[in-house]
């Protein structure tokens, strides 16, 4: 099976502009967690989507937000970018059981500048 | 709240030698998962290992193993026969049963040396 990929792998952006983050699951898994990771922050959990729902979502401001489309496909969005967003985003995606791993993708480097 | 707590920011080993991570957890929960993931320079979070907190055995896997230690809250990685490729950071993660997020500690650095 394919892992999970993410797209785009890298992007620059500028302070105040929004920002859309792409994520595909491994074939079959329905649940995809997204997460940022930062020098300082460390790894911090921002969501997690279930079929199409969201079942669970971090402390983060309101211009995070995702969605999940009806193929398992996921994206999420960042408005009004600050410098400090600038992050690794890392999308995991499991089967949707309560028991599964979480396998991650490659991440997307993002740079506010 | 759960937390995960990695007291070695770094470690170095040499090429086929041991060498054991630390991670202590805090929880009041009885259900739960607990993870090892690294993370080499290429930024992949990849799984390394996971154990259910209900299993009294330690999980392994080829030349990982860990060392569960439910009523100290600890979990420790062993990494055995040390390869170069094994070179990355280390996380260890906490999920509580039914849950869907995981918690992660600081990181370990492991840096093994030729």
């Amino acid at each position: 099976k394919a892992g999970v990929t993410q797209t785009p792998r890298y992007l620059i952006k500028t302070r105040g502009q929004q920002v859309t983050l792409s994520c595909s699951p491994i074939s079959g898994h329905r649940s995809v967690s997204w997460y940022q990771q930062t020098p300082g922050q460390g790894l911090q959990f921002l969501f997690e989507y279930f079929s199409e729902t969201q079942r669970n979502k971090g402390n983060f401001p309101g211009r995070f937000s995702g969605r999940q489309f009806s193929n398992s496909r996921s994206e999420m969005n960042v408005s009004t970018l600050e410098l400090g967003d600038s992050a690794l985003y890392l999308c995991a995606s499991r089967g949707g059981g309560w028991t599964d791993t979480q396998y991650f993708g490659p991440g997307t480097r993002l740079t506010v500048l | 709240a759960q937390t995960v707590t990695q007291s070695q920011p770094e470690m170095s080993v040499q090429e086929a030698e041991t060498v054991t991570l630390s991670c202590t957890y805090d929880t009041s929960e009885n259900n739960y998962y607990l993870f090892w993931y690294k993370q080499p320079p290429s930024r992949q979070m990849i799984l390394v290992i996971r154990q259910e907190a209900y299993k009294q055995q330690n999980a392994t896997e080829n030349r990982f193993s860990v060392n569960f230690q439910k009523a100290a809250k600890s979990f420790s990685l062993k990494i055995s026969d040390s390869q170069l490729g094994d070179t990355a950071m280390y996380f260890c993660a906490f999920m509580k049963g039914y849950g869907n997020k995981l918690v992660f500690g600081a990181g370990t650095i492991l840096r093994v040396k030729s």
